[in-house]
């Protein structure tokens, strides 16, 4: 099925450990966006990109790091993680570099750190 | 500072009954509204849209009401449904603020019950 594609789906890291969260979509959509979601939070933007070539950090971007080098992948990457950086992780993606709609979310990333 | 609020965490409602969900938001910018149901393990999943050009949209059992003079909006479910047990997020965008990106409520977790 078309869709966004998130992996893993759960992950267990040590308090300064490196990893890369996986995310990528065949629905050829320009735009794509890292939220991570915190009881009582709601879901806040890290990162989000444009198209290939171009990200921008979004509310709470402080120990995430992005790319994005083609129109399909955008990885979300945690240099040193940290237990504040315990969370679920959800990438979106958007037909549009600019839309109000349309988006299209992965089934999470359930990363704690311990 | 939480542009877009939810300040009901939970709900519980009889099936065949109304459930309303609301939400506040600050930023008069805001062009177009948005409601999320979420599953548990599951990414959230699109439900219904208002532009602020509107008051009402509905689609089906669903229907959103926006009050743009105070700042308000709020989800009607009739008739509610067991299946409607869910987390609900709103969530708002605007299209000039970095190309349309979503900004949540923290939820409410509603409950139907039969």
């Amino acid at each position: 099925n078309a869709g966004v594609t998130q992996t893993p789906k759960f992950q267990v890291l040590k308090t300064g450990q490196s990893m890369t969260l996986q995310c990528a979509q065949d629905m050829n959509h320009e735009y794509m966006s890292w939220y991570r979601q915190d009881p009582g939070m709601g879901l806040r933007l890290i990162h989000y990109s444009v198209g290939a070539g171009i990200t921008d950090q979004g509310e709470v971007p402080n120990g995430y790091n992005v790319s994005r080098s083609t129109t399909e992948d955008f990885p979300l990457r945690l240099l040193s993680a940290a237990p504040s950086q315990t969370s679920v992780y959800f990438c979106a993606s958007r037909k549009g570099a600019v839309s109000n709609y349309g988006y299209t979310f992965g089934s999470g990333t359930r990363l704690t750190v311990v | 500072d939480q542009q877009v609020k939810q300040n009901s965490p939970s709900l519980s409602v009889q099936e065949g009954r109304i459930s309303i969900l609301n939400c506040d938001y600050t930023n008069s910018m805001f062009d177009y509204f948005l409601w999320y149901k979420k599953y548990p393990a599951e990414g959230p999943t699109f439900l219904i849209s208002i532009s602020s050009i509107k008051d009402k949209n509905e689609d089906g059992r669903f229907t959103v009401f926006l009050n743009k003079s105070a700042k308000h909006l709020s989800l009607h479910i009739v008739p509610s449904q067991p299946g409607d047990s869910a987390v609900y997020f709103c969530a708002a965008s605007s299209i000039y603020n970095q190309g349309g990106k979503l900004i949540f409520g923290q939820g409410t977790e509603l409950s139907v019950k039969p």
